[in-house]
């Protein structure tokens, strides 16, 4: 069984710009989860969708968005890019549909670097 | 608010010698603990969850409500234990959707 799929896995950006990562979950997962990942922070939650619908949504500006398509593939966007924003994007899926929170399952992330 | 303390962000051991890596956590409702590990060059993975009580690779971990703590153990490190550990929270049965809290992390390193 194939693992969870990000691409692209490494990309440079320059601040204002905007960029958009794609996640492919499991197959079979429905649940789909961001988070964001950097030395200071550490890992913190993005958002999580489920059949097309945010279902949670973490403490980043509306700059950060997300959607997912009806084959429970994912992408996230953010725009006007900061330098604050460098980071690695972490995508995992979980095939738990009912509340809480099953095995999160991640991807091996994509690293945006913004200049 | 719900916060996950790991207050190691480095732990060195050698082969064979027991090893505790501590989590504590805040919570005001019903927690679902995690440890996950990402191991050089590999995704982060699931190690084990306090629900289902088991011993994964010698490694247990005990949820202790009283001490608001979830520390893993382990009776003999090995070598190919050395990894990034992460604990992480969650809210058992609420509508947590894919969001868990994750600590900052501890470092192991096992000498041979």
């Amino acid at each position: 069984k194939a693992g969870v799929t990000q691409t692209p896995r490494y990309l440079i950006k320059t601040r204002g710009q905007q960029v958009t990562l794609s996640c492919s979950p499991i197959s079979g997962h429905r649940s789909v989860s961001w988070y964001q990942q950097t030395p200071g922070q550490g890992l913190q939650f993005l958002f999580e969708y489920f059949s097309e619908t945010q279902r949670n949504k973490g403490n980043f500006p509306g700059r950060f968005s997300g959607r997912q398509f009806s084959n429970s593939r994912s992408e996230m966007n953010v725009s006007t890019l900061e330098l604050g924003d460098s980071a690695l994007y972490l995508c995992a899926s979980s095939l738990r549909q009912a509340k809480g929170t099953g095995e999160l399952f991640f991807g091996e992330g994509s690293r945006l670097t913004v200049l | 608010a719900q916060r996950v303390t790991q207050p190691e962000k480095l732990l060195s051991v050698f082969k064979g010698a027991p090893v505790e890596l501590k989590c504590n956590y805040s919570y005001s409702g019903s927690p679902e603990l995690f440890w996950y590990v990402q191991y050089s060059r590999q995704r982060l993975q699931l190690l084990l969850r306090h629900i289902s009580r088991e011993s994964i690779k010698g490694f247990t971990a005990d949820l202790n409500k009283g001490e608001t703590s979830f520390h893993l153990k382990k009776p003999f490190a090995q070598e190919e234990d050395s990894a990034m550990y992460y604990c992480a929270l969650t809210n058992a049965g609420g509508t947590s959707y894919g969001k868990l809290t994750f600590g900052q992390g501890t470092i192991l390193t096992v000498h041979p």
